[in-house]
């Protein structure tokens, strides 16, 4: 079956670019999927980041587009968030998702575990 | 936009029914038939129950139902079982850029 998983740096320091890899397996990242990340601050709701596909087609959330990069390596089947500027306000769990894009671009399954990612100096 | 709003927190006994409800506006919930709804337990990623406002993906009991009226979705789960205590969220689809939004969150306490 589909499973994701993430790979973070753990701290990352304030101002600093925080960088996900989401790994993919039992499906290709190229096969018409959108793939996304999601994230948890610390006791708190969901936010969107972002959504990719492998035609270059991206949405992100506008409040963080700005800082915000994502793009996939369909060679090694995994795709990649980049959040630059970062500060406290991103301390989060990150969560890396497949997309079903025809269901609005909110239809999120399977979640990642999930990495837990903390900007700290 | 802003987030959608959810209830804090609802309860209920064993067997029963209760309804979590998902406020938007016709920018996003009342707009468009995209609303999924999301279980998640404590520590653990949250698991996709619904999309499409009512439909359930493989593997979800039909004891979940989700539903809309205007700018308001709902899920109900009937049957309440120890297990449905959790964390529900629901989201939405909203305008033509693509954007998702989150409501936040609701406990869910079985009794």
């Amino acid at each position: 079956q589909v499973q994701l998983q993430e790979s973070g740096p753990g701290l990352v320091k304030p101002s600093e670019t925080l960088s996900l890899t989401c790994s993919v397996s039992g499906y290709s990242v190229s096969s018409g999927y959108y793939w996304g990340c999601i994230r948890q601050s610390p006791g708190m709701g969901l936010e969107w980041i972002g959504s990719v596909h492998h035609s270059g087609s991206s949405y992100y959330n506008p409040s963080l587009k700005s800082r915000v990069t994502m793009s996939l390596d369909t060679s090694q089947n995994l795709f990649y968030l980049t959040l630059s500027s970062v500060t406290a306000a991103d301390t989060a769990v990150y969560y890396c998702v497949r997309v079903e894009a025809a269901a609005g671009m909110n239809s999120f399954d399977p979640w990642g575990q999930g990495t837990l990612v903390t900007v700290s100096s | 936009q802003s987030a959608l709003t959810q209830p804090r927190s609802v309860s209920g006994s064993p067997g029963q029914s209760v309804t979590i409800s998902c406020t938007g506006t016709r920018s996003d919930v009342g707009g468009y038939n995209y609303v999924s709804w999301f279980q998640q337990h404590p520590g653990k990623a949250p698991k996709l129950l619904m999309y499409h406002v009512t439909q359930r993906p493989s593997g979800v009991p039909d004891r979940f139902s989700g539903s809309k009226s205007g700018n308001t979705a709902s899920l109900t789960i009937s049957g309440l079982q120890a297990e449905d205590e959790a964390d529900y969220y629901c989201s939405s689809h909203a305008g033509s850029n693509i954007v998702v939004l989150f409501g936040g969150g609701t406990k869910l306490t079985v009794l």
